[in-house]
């Protein structure tokens, strides 16, 4: 079954420093998100991602937080200068034409940042 | 601000007993995700329900959506350890497009043998 993938599955960073986590969805999927979870939190939205713009993004996606589509099957959040408020659970998710509600989620990467 | 609220936050109960787990708001959600969620793993998605009073049934699991559209239910029959984990709801607003989700905190659920 189609799934999507996230990569690292941890990085651990220091403060101050950029980050790239990558996702790869699910392949005929035209929907891409990024949430996080904050250790015992809910889960967040950061923003969402459609034919190569973003749609919508929360107060958290500040000028800090960047996505790109830097190829046809990669998705990537950066994070160019990480704050300690950073360390948390970073999920990449995807969903098709149609039915943009049912988002199907990759297993995470945590992001530690010291 | 959309919430949803997820109660109880914590379940524990028998194997074979019965259970309902309830996710409520005040506002109105086009359609209603229902996730379960491994330690340090993603949620995975187990049924959405996007018409008023819709009941979904996924073996021992059913859903219900509210008429309102603000409200859903969990129902376990016969609970088993392997139903053990953190189940979440999650409503979207919009009724195409790009969505964003709104989650409630979850309801830890352990069975115990």
């Amino acid at each position: 079954e189609p799934e999507v993938t996230q990569t690292p599955s941890h990085q651990v960073t220091q403060m101050g420093q950029e980050v790239i986590l990558r996702c790869v969805p699910i392949s005929n999927h035209l929907y891409f998100y990024w949430y996080r979870q904050i250790l015992g939190q809910k889960v967040e939205f950061l923003v969402s991602f459609y034919n190569n713009e973003i749609s919508e993004k929360s107060e958290i996606f500040d000028d800090q937080f960047s996505v790109e589509r830097p190829d046809g099957s990669n998705f990537t959040l950066k994070i160019r200068s990480t704050k300690l408020e950073d360390s948390a659970m970073y999920f990449c998710a995807s969903s098709e034409l149609g039915r943009t509600y049912e988002q199907y989620f990759g297993p995470g990467t945590r992001l530690t940042v010291t | 601000t959309q919430l949803l609220e997820q109660s109880p936050q914590f379940l524990s109960i028998q194997e074979g007993e019965n259970l309902t787990v309830y996710c409520n708001s005040s506002s109105v959600f086009s359609s209603l995700q229902w996730y379960r969620q491994e330690p340090g793993e993603g949620p995975v998605l187990l049924v959405t329900v996007v018409t008023g009073g819709e009941v979904k049934k996924l073996k021992r699991l059913t859903f219900q959506f509210g008429d309102a559209r603000k409200d859903s239910s969990l129902h376990i029959t016969a609970a088993q350890p392997g139903d053990t984990g953190l189940y979440l709801c999650a409503g979207a607003r919009a009724i195409q497009g790009a969505q964003k989700l709104v989650f409630g905190q979850g309801t830890r659920l352990t069975i115990n043998p």
